[in-house]
């Protein structure tokens, strides 16, 4: 069964409308992170949640935004989204507390803007 | 110049042949990852490394920490294991993130 899923796996959208990526995780890990991964190029770390503690990377464009309303949800919302947003975004989490540093990856939400 | 090197980063094999994809890094980590990528971006992971070698099926992982370098291996290629595997560090010390490779786009020929 899958631990970290994420809705929807395509989404479309038009240029300057909001669009909101959702993931789930099954694994009651305390870190949840979000990537963009652009063809060809290695996934770009956005932002993560410790817990309920974001935590923002320094070059993410403020047109990105995350929540996490609770342990098992994290949304990445893109305000106005630009034709140079469109890229696979993917979720992952880990569990600081074991210790073990695996990231548990979802399937990505694969976004194209029109 | 990337902190995270990976080649090649196009391969094409037959079917039978081994295989080995190489991985290296410039700063100090405290574990790296060995991740595959399927066509349509699910990532899977592979291997967390430390030290020494790790075998699953015909997967093998290695890494040289004085040398900063790993070597991931496959033994008897699949054409199913046609997808791009990624190299990925976590910094010595933090408690964040991923530091990715471009990836190893491999190619197995039935």
């Amino acid at each position: 069964d899958a631990m970290v899923i994420q809705n929807p796996r395509y989404q479309v959208t038009q240029f300057g409308k909001p669009v909101t990526l959702s993931c789930s995780q099954t694994l009651n890990h305390n870190v949840m992170y979000w990537y963009q991964q652009k063809s060809s190029q290695a996934p770009k770390l956005l932002f993560h949640y410790y817990d309920k503690d974001f935590n923002n990377e320094a070059d993410t464009p403020d047109n990105f935004q995350s929540r996490r309303p609770n342990t098992s949800f994290c949304f990445l919302d893109i305000r106005s989204p630009g034709l140079g947003d469109a890229a696979m975004y993917l979720c992952a989490t880990s569990s600081r507390e074991t210790g073990s540093n695996i990231q548990y990856f979802g399937a990505g939400t694969r976004l194209s803007v029109l | 110049k990337n902190e995270v090197e990976q080649s090649p980063q196009n391969l094409t094999a037959q079917e039978g042949e081994f295989i080995t994809i190489n991985c290296s890094y410039s700063v100090g980590i405290s574990a790296l990852h060995w991740l595959q990528q399927h066509p349509g971006g699910g990532i899977v992971s592979l291997f967390m490394l430390s030290s020494g070698k790790k075998k699953h099926g015909r997967l093998i992982a290695t890494i040289n920490i004085q040398e900063k370098h790993s070597s991931l291996h496959i033994t008897a290629s699949h054409p199913r294991d046609s997808a791009v595997y990624i190299c990925a560090v976590r910094r010595g010390g933090s408690q964040g993130n991923l530091i990715f490779g471009k990836g190893t786009k491999l190619s197995v020929k039935p």
